[in-house]
């Protein structure tokens, strides 16, 4: 079956500490975002990737940051300069050309306490 | 800088109803519009993908129209039923510069059965 997982589901901190979500899709896709949601909220985007070994900030880059070593992973670190980061985080994927049309993970819940 | 704004936030109707959920956007210069399904703790699901060249896209008892040079887009559920109980979000794509998603809020819909 293709498509993009997320792990851990559920992720707990301890303030201070810094802590890697993680994002694989097979669906050969160039493309992959990360973004994430707050209750009530839409989705706001943090990083993306066109293409392997390049990545751009978001609306919302400030304590996060990425790496795009495979063209299958894109995982997400979110460091102990973010101020609020307990959030649902959400990981999407899609083509460059044509459509872009997003796909989504599971997403993974990080609650940092 | 792009905003989605999607009315209203929250609905409840019986079931059988048809209905519409709105969405607009500031900027009309998109490439296309997608609709999303999320169901509570979940990911996003695509449901209909309206490239800007497109008036309309339909699949099943989904009908999404999409008014690029007023800044609209509505979603269309026909003869709606407790299982599309969901929240619906739509984000509009840019046809220039990155081509990551601008999210609205969310329409929250509560079918009774």
């Amino acid at each position: 079956d293709g498509g993009i997982t997320q792990s851990p589901k559920y992720l707990f901190r301890k303030e201070g500490q810094n802590v890697t979500l993680s994002c694989e899709q097979n669906l050969n896709h160039d493309a992959m975002y990360w973004y994430r949601q707050d209750p009530g909220q839409g989705l706001r985007l943090i990083y993306y990737s066109q293409i392997v070994n390049d990545f751009q900030k978001g609306d919302i880059a400030e304590g996060y940051s990425v790496s795009r070593e495979k063209k299958e992973s894109f995982p997400l670190t979110v460091t102990s300069a973010q101020k609020n980061p307990t959030a649902f985080y959400l990981c999407a994927s899609s083509t460059r050309t044509e459509s872009y049309e997003q796909y989504f993970g599971p997403g993974t819940r990080l609650t940092v306490t | 800088k792009q905003e989605v704004t999607q009315i209203p936030a929250a609905l409840s109707v019986p079931e059988g109803e048809n209905l519409v959920l709105n969405c607009s956007f500031t900027d009309s210069a998109i490439y296309n519009l997608q609709w999303f399904r999320q169901d509570p703790g979940k990911g996003l699901t695509s449901l209909l993908l309206i490239q800007s060249s497109q008036r309309e896209q339909t699949s099943g008892r989904l009908n999404a129209s999409l008014d690029k040079s007023s800044g609209r887009s509505t979603l269309y559920i026909a003869a709606s039923q407790p299982g599309d109980s969901a929240t619906y979000l739509c984000a509009v794509r840019p046809d220039t510069g990155r081509r990551a998603l601008t999210f609205g809020s969310g329409t929250r819909l509560q079918v009774q059965p």
